[in-house]
C-alpha cells in the first residue's frame, strides 16, 4: 500500500550526520509546538515540545529551535540513524487551552547507510 | 500517557457504504480529536469530539458525512457515510490529557 508522505519534501543525509527539519507556521497566537515522527502504517509519535516562551529546547540526540520573529521551528536530529527515516511533522496548539493541533505539510527524511 | 485503540485497523469499502471507525482510550480524557490524512499529505482536523454534545466540526466536514459520537469520556466513534474513493485515506483518533496529546495507529480506508 502507499506509504505516508510519497508526496513530501524530501531530506536525505548520511547515516551519522546530523538532520535539520524545518518548519513554517502561520498563527502568531501559537504559544505550543510540537515535533511528530510518523512511520509507516503508524499515528505520529511524539518527539520533543517547546513552548513560545522558549526559544531552545533539547532532548535525546534531538533539539528544538523556536523563532518567533520570523514564525519558523526546526528540529535538529544528531548523529542521524535509519531508525530515524521517517516523515516529520511540526504541529501548534493555536490559542490557550487543550485545542486541536494544526499540523504542518511534513517533510521525509531518509537515512542512508 | 493514555493509550489508544482504535479499530479497524485497515478496511476496502464499496463506494456508497458506510465505515464506523472505533476509538478506545484507556483512560478518561477531556478533548478527542479526529483527523484525516489523505494519501502522501499532512494531517487535517475533521472534527472535536464533545462528550454529551455534538461534535464540532472544521469547514469542509459536515456532520452528515462524518458523524461522530461520544457516548463517555473514553470512547468515540467517527462514522464516514456514502463513502467515495475520494474518500481513501488514514483516520486517525487524538486525546488531549494531562501528558500532552496522544495519536492512535489510524484507520486505513480504501474505497473501491
Amino acid at each position: 500500500g502507499e506509504s505516508v508522505g510519497l508526496h513530501l519534501p524530501t531530506l536525505s543525509v548520511q547515516e551519522g550526520d546530523n538532520s535539520i527539519i524545518n518548519c513554517a507556521y502561520s498563527n502568531s497566537a501559537s504559544d505550543y509546538f510540537i515535533w511528530y515522527k510518523q512511520e509507516s502504517g503508524k499515528g505520529p509519535q511524539f518527539i520533543i515540545d517547546i513552548r513560545s516562551n522558549m526559544d531552545k529546547r533539547q532532548g535525546q540526540r534531538v533539539t528544538v529551535l523556536l523563532n518567533k520573529t520570523v514564525k519558523h521551528l526546526s528540529l535538529q536530529i544528531a548523529a542521524t540513524q535509519p531508525g530515524d527515516s521517517a516523515v516529520y511533522f511540526c504541529a501548534e496548539n493555536r490559542g490557550t487551552g487543550r485545542r486541536a493541533l494544526t499540523f504542518g505539510s511534513g517533510t521525509r527524511l531518509q537515512v542512508q547507510p | 500517557s493514555a493509550v489508544i485503540s482504535q479499530k479497524p485497523s485497515r478496511d476496502i469499502c464499496q463506494r456508497g457504504t458506510s465505515l464506523t471507525i472505533q476509538c478506545q482510550v484507556d483512560s478518561q480524557v477531556t478533548m478527542m480529536f479526529w483527523y484525516r490524512q489523505q494519501p502522501g499529505q499532512s494531517l487535517t482536523l475533521i472534527a472535536t469530539a464533545n462528550q454529551g454534545s455534538e461534535a464540532t466540526y472544521e469547514s469542509g466536514f459536515v456532520i452528515d458525512k462524518f458523524p461522530i459520537s461520544r457516548p463517555n469520556l473514553t470512547f468515540s466513534t467517527l462514522t464516514v457515510s456514502n463513502m467515495s474513493p475520494e474518500d481513501s485515506s488514514i483516520y486517525l483518533c487524538s486525546v488531549s490529557g494531562a501528558d500532552g496529546y496522544t495519536f492512535g495507529s489510524g484507520t486505513r480506508l480504501t474505497v473501491v
